[in-house]
């Protein structure tokens, strides 16, 4: 089956400052990356998506690159604020399918 | 719009007890249903997914078993909890068609003590 690898566990940056995060799949199947944020207490919500026919997409402070050569995608943060905190996940799906990555706890510190 | 209720929010068992954990989507018809677990530090595990009615897939070999009586409803059941199914549950829908997020519950808190 499908295995997501997600690094770092934990990123802690200074208010301002880029954040990145990177996955890797094994499954070249797989079509579509989500990437989810999840606050204290509550359910992962989207944040971010990309289709495998597409290498990057923007949405504001918010960025997505995919390689499907090698098989990983990565998730940019520029410009981060104190409510940027909080655990992101990454997923790899096809057919109606998500794997998840183990997550990311980022601390944008102001 | 769509929503999803899940409860209880939490909930603390003992050993050997019955579980029942509900989810209800309002606003969209034969959604795709899941039961996620989420382990302290860890990622999402699937344990349960449902394309209609009556139809239930299990992803892991476990103490724990999915209904889905009615279109829009999703129950997690078991007979006798055991200390490892401690964990932060997660319902959660998406359109049937594929290449679309899931949208989750709040989750259930649930320890067995």
């Amino acid at each position: 089956g499908e295995n997501v690898e997600q690094h770092p566990s934990t990123l802690s940056v200074q208010e301002g400052d880029s954040a990145v995060i990177k996955c890797t799949y094994s499954d070249s199947a797989s079509n579509y990356f989500p990437w989810y944020k999840q606050e204290l207490g509550k359910g992962p919500q989207l944040i971010i998506d990309i289709r495998s026919n597409v290498g990057e997409k923007k949405d504001q402070r918010i960025a997505v690159t995919l390689n499907k050569t090698a098989k990983h995608f990565s998730l940019h943060i520029t410009e981060t604020q104190p409510e940027d905190s909080a655990v992101y996940f990454c997923a790899a799906s096809r057919e109606g399918k998500s794997t998840f990555g183990d997550g990311t706890t980022l601390t944008v510190k102001p | 719009s769509q929503t999803i209720h899940q409860w209880p929010a939490t909930l603390v068992q003992p050993v050997g007890s019955p579980l029942s954990l509900e989810c209800t989507v309002e606003g969209t018809s034969n959604p795709n249903l899941y039961w996620y677990r989420q382990a302290a530090g860890r990622g999402l595990q699937l344990l349960f997914y449902s394309v209609g009615i009556g139809q239930i897939s299990s992803e892991v070999p476990q103490n724990l078993s999915a209904s889905r009586p009615q279109d829009r409803q999703f129950i997690l059941s078991s007979k006798k909890l055991l200390l490892s199914d401690s964990g932060f549950y997660l319902c959660a829908w998406k359109p049937g068609r594929d290449n679309s997020p899931l949208h989750f519950g709040n989750g259930t808190r649930l320890t067995v003590t």
